[in-house]
């Protein structure tokens, strides 16, 4: 079902930039790209959407390619607090409002 | 302005027994989900809800499990009776009415989960 695909954990150095990988090669043209990560114990928390141009917020950046077949999630200076499970989704459904989650990206950051 | 909350946090019961999740959207969001994670699998989508309509249930396991969300605001996830399987954390997420700009691309925000564990 998943529509997505990560590499299922990656370590980084506190303060360095983190570089999430995803791949979406099935999406469709008016298919949104989300990411959220998870904390321990917490829910999902919204990080950055985008569709085909670059994003960024005061969280993350979002690099999308021109096929749209892949993107990256980029944390410009990780700190110990980004130490989380990080989801790539793409919404689909009947009424383009599913999120599939996939297997999600383990980042620990690394003092 | 508060986020979604979830109640309880936490829940045991035994297998057979009836267990009842709640969910308070964020105020004035239209849209709220229902999702779980039941153990070692992904996160999954159970059901949508605009107000009190259920807009996509095409998740839902089976027909033990009834959500409902009368008058449009808190939701309800009624496992009935529980089995074994059903344990996990369920997960529930709200969304404004989209404008139809933002059509296609709202945010859902999560709440903290309620962990079901069916014994």
């Amino acid at each position: 079902d998943a529509k997505t695909t990560q590499p299922t954990s990656m370590d980084c150095a506190e303060g360095r930039a983190a570089n999430l990988p995803c791949n979406h090669s099935t999406i469709s043209g008016n298919e949104y790209v989300y990411w959220y990560r998870q904390i321990h114990s917490q829910g999902p928390q919204y990080i950055i959407h985008g569709l085909k141009n670059n994003e960024t917020n005061e969280m993350a950046s979002l690099i999308i390619t021109e096929d749209r077949k892949s993107s990256t999630l980029i944390l410009p200076h990780a700190t110990l607090r980004d130490t989380a499970v990080y989801y790539c989704i793409v919404r689909v459904g009947n009424t383009g409002n599913q999120f599939y989650f996939g297997t999600g990206t383990s980042l620990t950051v690394i003092p | 302005e508060a986020g979604v909350t979830q109640f309880p946090s936490h829940s045991v019961i035994e297998k057979g027994q009836t267990v009842t999740l709640r969910c308070d959207p964020i105020s004035g969001h239209d849209n709220l989900y229902w999702y779980r994670r039941v153990m070692g699998k992904e996160i999954k989508f159970l059901l949508h809800f605009v107000k009190e309509s259920k807009q996509d249930e095409s998740g839902m396991p089976n027909n033990r499990f009834l959500a409902e969300r009368t008058g449009g605001t808190y939701s309800t996830l009624k496992v009935q009776p529980a089995e074994l399987e059903d344990s996990g954390v369920y997960f529930c997420a709200s969304s404004p009415r989209p404008t139809y700009l933002d059509r296609g691309r709202e945010t859902q925000y999560f709440g903290p989960g309620t962990r079901l564990l069916v014994l």
